[in-house]
């Protein structure tokens, strides 16, 4: 099945600095790839996501890119702020039959230090 | 903003005992989806489902569990005879269709077993 690795594991940053962190995943079918904001106790919520038809998207100050051949794909933040400290989840989706599954990476918890 | 709303929010139950975890879709969404995040870790894929059946469902998702849509609007996850690893936060989610869409996770149902 499909693995998927998240570094790092924590991340702390000075306000206005980027942040990136990066996965990988095993399965060439792959081909959706959501990031997850999680804060604490709280339910993961979609900042962005990317299909494998793309290289790059962005929105605003977050950003994701894609590396098929690699099996990579990275999250960018630029100008963080306080507010964006939280544990982020990558995924990556294969679609089986009539469903798919999902695979989330182990987090990366970030800080954004003011 | 429609969202999945999960019930009861903290489940306390019993080693042993069977436990039903209510969720309520989006209404217009199709797909339906459940995972676990044990405490301090990665998200986790339990199951979809679609159309009234499973359509995919992981290693976890052994017999002990299962899935149903009893009257069109709640999607239930039942967990017969609980274990102590069955300590959990459950999210459900749900997305309008099932490839390379964002699905909307619910906040969550904490579930520990004593």
């Amino acid at each position: 099945g499909e693995n998927v690795e998240q570094h790092p594991s924590t991340l702390s940053v000075q306000e206005g600095d980027s942040a990136v962190i990066k996965c990988t995943y095993s399965d060439s079918a792959s081909n959706y790839f959501p990031w997850y904001k999680q804060e604490l106790g709280k339910r993961p919520q979609l900042i962005i996501d990317i299909r494998s038809n793309v290289g790059e998207k962005k929105d605003q100050r977050i950003a994701v890119t894609l590396n098929k051949t690699a099996k990579h794909f990275s999250l960018h933040i630029t100008e963080t702020q306080p507010e964006d400290s939280a544990v982020y989840f990558c995924a990556a989706s294969i679609r089986v039959g009539t469903g798919n599954q999902f695979y989330f990476g182990t987090g990366t918890s970030l800080t954004v230090i003011p | 903003e429609p969202e999945v709303t999960q019930t009861p929010s903290h489940q306390v139950t019993q080693m042993g005992q069977e436990v039903i975890l209510r969720c309520v879709p989006i209404s217009n969404h199709l797909y339906f989806y459940w995972y676990r995040q044990i405490l301090g870790q990665k998200v986790e894929f339990l199951v979809s489902f679609y159309n009234n059946e499973i359509s995919e469902k992981s290693e976890i998702f052994d017999d002990q569990f299962s899935v149903e849509r009893p009257d069109g609007s709640n999607f239930t996850l039942k967990i017969r005879s609980t274990k102590l690893e069955d300590s959990a936060m459950y999210f459900c989610a749900s997305s309008p269709q099932v490839f390379s869409q964002p699905q909307h996770f619910g906040d969550g149902t904490r579930l520990s077993i004593l």
